[in-house]
């Protein structure tokens, strides 16, 4: 069965640094792209940024570029988002997602972040 | 690059069909065929319910039916039933413009 497993939500402050982990089981992690999809409180999904297999491609919505860094260990089968000088928008449900053909096949349970003062 | 337009709504009756249309550019939506639908009940983890436009993952029930007319793509649920209540996000490759996957806003589908 494959499993996502995201870990590392908080609520944080303004200007900090989140790192959110998710662990993969049930598939041969190394074989797929992952992607990181938010939802904002009672809002639509937002794609946030990928990985290939190797980790050696990664893309990210504008909105994160130069803040967010996604990373990956498959020895460890793990994914990992490093959210550095957060913002009051960043606050959202972060789902780790395993990619094929361009569409989302398996989805984890999702971390939240919040970010406030 | 925005978010795919969907309707904010969408209702019908048991049994019978509801389409939820997805519009987009020739940038995202018309110009690949890459359009997957996803299925979302309040406090869960979205569902893929159609990817590819028109094919269905295994698991999920042929009333669910895709499709797609140059830059506008279309989720059909006919037969509805109670448990298809449930918010309804379309999604397409983004293409040259890096931004990978592009959603839509939601529909949320009320079952009367």
């Amino acid at each position: 069965e494959v499993q996502l497993v995201e870990s590392g939500g908080s609520l944080v402050q303004p200007g900090e640094s989140l790192r959110l982990s998710c662990a993969a089981s049930g598939f041969t992690f190394s074989s797929y792209w992952i992607h990181w999809v938010r939802q904002a409180p009672g809002k639509g999904l937002e794609w946030v940024a990928n990985i290939n297999q190797d980790g050696s491609v990664k893309y990210y919505v504008d909105s994160v570029k130069g803040r967010f860094t996604i990373s990956r260990d498959n020895a460890k089968n793990s994914l990992y988002l490093q959210m550095n000088s957060l913002r009051a928008e960043d606050t959202a449900v972060y789902y780790c997602a395993r990619g094929e053909s361009y569409a989302v096949f398996y989805w984890g349970q999702g971390a939240l972040v919040t970010v406030s003062s | 690059q925005s978010a795919l337009t969907q309707p904010p709504s969408a209702s019908g009756s048991p049994g019978q069909s509801v389409t939820i249309s997805c519009t987009g550019t020739n940038s995202d939506v018309g110009g690949y065929n890459y359009v997957s639908w996803y299925q979302q009940h309040p406090g869960k983890a979205p569902k893929l319910m159609i990817y590819e436009v028109t094919k269905r993952p295994s698991g999920v029930p042929d009333r669910f039916s895709g499709s797609k007319s140059g830059n506008t793509a279309s989720l059909t649920v006919s037969g509805l039933q109670a448990e298809d209540e449930a918010n309804y996000y379309c999604c397409s490759y983004g293409g040259s413009s890096n931004l990978i996957l592009i959603f839509g806003g939601g529909t949320k589908l009320t079952v009367l």
